[in-house]
């Protein structure tokens, strides 16, 4: 299954909404379907689950959603540490994979 | 709390092995897969494999299959990943992750080894 993630970079301003899409080549179930964040030089970090679920320790301007084959990772108002990498992944399907990331840069 | 620490940089030339280590605290190392991951410099995440700690069971990726090996020492609390005949293209920082509430869930990440490949 190929994870298309859009757009490739997100210029904002902190305060701003973030809205990241994720879009699936095949029906992906949404139980197994996750997004993690990647900040500069560090090991990436899971911030939703299930499509909807925040990992524990998440802030609940992280939120998760699903409509067909299509899934969206929001952030309500960014602050300075949420500038950075982000990854859909799906357990789906064997192989599983990855999307190719989207970069949430300062503007 | 659940900690994952990973063995030190690597170099190695062509053709080699290297033998990654991922010593796990903070859980029952047991109960959770323990899936492998890896990243090579500015690009993105590539699934490797998992490996069930209790049963020694793998499932790896078709791309690595015939090259990786994935192992554990239950006594220590240690996942291995082992990746033969090297190329350059393997020069990329490899991680290890817990698993979470479902297969393939990557809930706690090591900090990641980097693996270079060169004459």
């Amino acid at each position: 299954i190929v994870l298309t993630q859009s757009p490739g970079t997100l210029s904002l301003s902190p305060g701003e909404r973030a809205t990241l899409s994720c879009r699936a080549s095949q029906s992906v179930s949404s139980t197994y379907l996750a997004w993690y964040q990647q900040r500069s030089g560090q090991a990436p970090r899971l911030l939703i689950y299930g499509a909807s679920s925040r990992a524990t320790g998440i802030p609940d301007r992280f939120s998760g959603s699903e409509s067909g084959t299509d899934f969206t990772l929001t952030i309500s108002r960014l602050e300075p540490e949420d500038f950075a990498v982000y990854y859909c992944q799906q357990s789906d399907s064997s192989p599983w994979t990855f999307g190719q990331g989207t970069k949430v840069e300062i503007k | 709390q659940v900690q994952l620490v990973q063995s030190g940089a690597e170099v190695k030339k062509p053709g080699a092995s290297v033998k990654v280590s991922c010593k796990a605290s903070g859980y029952t190392f047991t109960s959770y897969d323990i899936n492998w991951v890896r990243q090579a410099t500015g690009q993105g995440l590539e699934w490797m494999g998992w490996m069930n700690p209790n049963s020694g069971h793998t499932g790896y990726t078709q791309k690595f299959q015939g090259r990786v090996t994935m192992t554990r020492s239950t006594s220590i609390n240690t996942a291995y990943m082992e990746l033969s005949s090297l190329r350059s293209e393997d020069t990329a920082v490899y991680y290890c992750a817990r698993s979470g509430s479902y297969r393939g869930l990557n809930s706690y990440w090591g900090q990641g080894t980097l693996v270079t490949v060169s004459s």
